[in-house]
C-alpha cells in the first residue's frame, strides 16, 4: 500500500530556479493538500483541492501554483525559488468531510534547501 | 469560522506524570476530531480519532461539546512520548478542509 508518495525527498535550490514537487495517493481521496513545515513551528496550509478541477489558496499561498491533473496527482510548483521556502514540504490526502474515513494521510515530505 | 486552537506551543513534563495536551475547536456543526503525532524527521501519523473513542499508546481523548475541547490526556508519560502533536478538525461538508492546529510540542524529561 503506497498510500501518499511525494518526490523528491530532498531538493537543493539556488534562489531564482524553478522546481516541482510531486504528490500521489492511490487511496481513491478526493481531497488533497499541500503544506510546509519550518523547524520548530506547526503546519501552514499553502493550497487545497476538494477535488479534480479545484484548488483554493491557503494560509501561505505566495510564491506558489498548484496543479490537481487528476483526482491522484496533485503537484505544487515554486516558479522563482527564494530562500525563505526553505522547508519541509508535506502533502497530504483525505476523502473529505461528511465521510466516516475523513482523516488525512501524509506523505513523508520534501526537504527543501534554496541558497 | 472554523478554527482549532492548542494553546501551548511547548509542554514539558517529567516521565510518569500525567499530560495533558489541550485543543479548542470553533465550528458551527458536528465535526470529527482528531490527533496527529509526529516523531522526529517523520511524516504525521493519525493518533484517535474521537469517533473510535480508543485508546492508543495509553491516549485518550474526549470531546466536550459543551466546551468546545478535544484534550488529549495519558496518565503516566514515558520518554517515547516526546514529539509534536496535532489536533484536528473535520468538517460534515464533502468540500470542507481538515482544519489542523498550530501544534504542541511535548518534551519528556528524564
Amino acid at each position: 500500500n503506497a498510500g501518499v508518495t511525494q518526490t523528491p525527498k530532498f531538493q537543493v535550490l539556488k534562489t531564482g530556479q524553478s522546481m516541482t514537487l510531486q504528490c500521489a495517493q492511490d487511496m481513491n481521496h478526493n481531497s488533497m493538500y499541500w503544506y510546509r513545515q519550518d523547524p520548530g513551528m506547526g503546519l501552514r496550509l499553502i493550497y487545497y483541492s476538494a477535488s479534480e478541477g479545484t484548488t483554493d489558496k491557503g494560509e501561505v499561498p505566495n510564491g506558489y501554483n498548484v496543479s490537481r491533473l487528476n483526482k491522484r496527482e496533485f503537484s505544487l510548483r515554486l516558479e522563482s525559488a527564494a530562500p525563505s521556502q526553505t522547508s519541509v514540504y508535506f502533502c497530504a490526502s483525505s476523502y473529505g468531510g461528511a465521510s466516516a474515513y475523513s482523516e488525512a494521510f501524509f506523505g513523508q515530505g520534501t526537504r527543501l534547501t534554496v541558497v | 469560522a472554523q478554527r482549532v486552537t492548542q494553546p501551548e506551543k511547548l509542554l514539558s513534563v517529567f516521565k510518569g506524570a500525567p499530560v495533558e495536551l489541550k485543543c479548542n475547536y470553533s465550528y458551527s456543526g458536528s465535526p470529527e476530531l482528531f490527533w496527529y503525532v509526529q516523531y522526529s524527521r517523520q511524516r504525521l501519523q493519525l493518533l484517535l480519532r474521537h469517533i473510535s473513542r480508543e485508546s492508543i499508546k495509553g491516549f485518550t481523548a474526549d470531546l466536550n461539546k459543551g466546551e468546545t475541547s478535544f484534550h488529549l490526556k495519558k496518565p503516566f508519560a514515558q520518554e517515547e512520548d516526546s514529539a509534536m502533536y496535532y489536533c484536528a478538525l473535520s468538517g460534515m461538508n464533502r468540500d470542507d478542509k481538515i482544519i489542523f492546529g498550530k501544534g504542541t510540542r511535548l518534551h519528556i524529561l528524564p
